[in-house]
């Protein structure tokens, strides 16, 4: 089985400042790992994946993570945040054995500020 | 349309009354999930399916819930004797194939339960 962990519930960055946000996962098996965004009143979207290969996924609107095997982590990184950004975001992840199951992370709420 | 579409989008009911919830998946898309969303908490998933496969109802929290998929495209979520933990945002989502193995998994905007 596979668990998340989103250690920060609520992040506020004043807005042109990066930021990262955390996202720690546990599994017995090799995983698929996922960033998923929700604006307000919006549904999910998917922002990047992880599959295989290069461990620095680039997604959309300037976001990036990196998948770190040692540290069981997948931080979600932009370099220059802006006020449009704000929003809910969401890590998840997949088992390889069992690859249809997403498990969601509780969220962290990004609020960027003026 | 072309994304998932889900009905009701808010649904206020009496405890103990049954609900139904609708997800209409994007056309052609074989894999069907329905996730809940509780308040401040991440999604938790309730059912999946696959074509004509056996469903993994694995997450559904009691035998109050259940899910049907009519001819591999429309699914419904029916929660019977409602309970106010059952209050809570009901996402449906599609793929083309078995999401997480790099198909893109497609969420509708979700269906508001309120039970008072």
């Amino acid at each position: 089985a596979q668990s998340v962990t989103q250690l920060d519930s609520q992040v506020p960055v004043f807005e042109e400042a990066p930021v990262e946000l955390r996202c720690n996962y546990s599994s017995s098996v090799s995983v698929y790992l996922f960033w998923y965004v929700q604006y307000p009143n919006q549904g999910l979207q998917l922002l990047l994946k992880y599959l295989s290969g290069s461990t620095l996924v680039k997604g959309i609107n300037g976001f990036e993570a990196e998948f770190n095997k040692s540290q069981t982590s997948f931080h979600l990184r932009k370099p220059s945040v802006h006020i449009s950004d704000t929003a809910e975001y969401f890590c998840a992840v997949s088992g390889m054995d069992s690859s249809y199951k997403l498990i969601f992370g509780s969220g962290t709420r990004l609020l960027v500020r003026p | 349309g072309a994304g998932v579409s889900q009905s009701p989008s808010n649904k206020v009911t009496e405890k103990g009354k049954d609900v139904e919830l609708r997800c209409d998946p994007i056309s052609g898309h074989t894999a069907l999930y329905w996730y809940r969303q509780s308040l401040g908490q991440g999604l938790e998933f309730l059912i999946y399916f696959q074509g004509n496969s056996a469903p993994d109802k694995s997450g559904l929290p009691s035998d109050r819930f259940s899910a049907e998929r009519t001819g591999g495209s429309v699914s419904t979520l029916t929660i019977q004797r409602t309970q106010q933990e059952d209050s809570a945002v009901y996402l449906c989502a599609s793929s083309f194939y078995a999401g997480g193995s790099g198909n893109t998994i497609y969420f509708g905007e979700g269906s508001w339960l309120t039970v008072v």
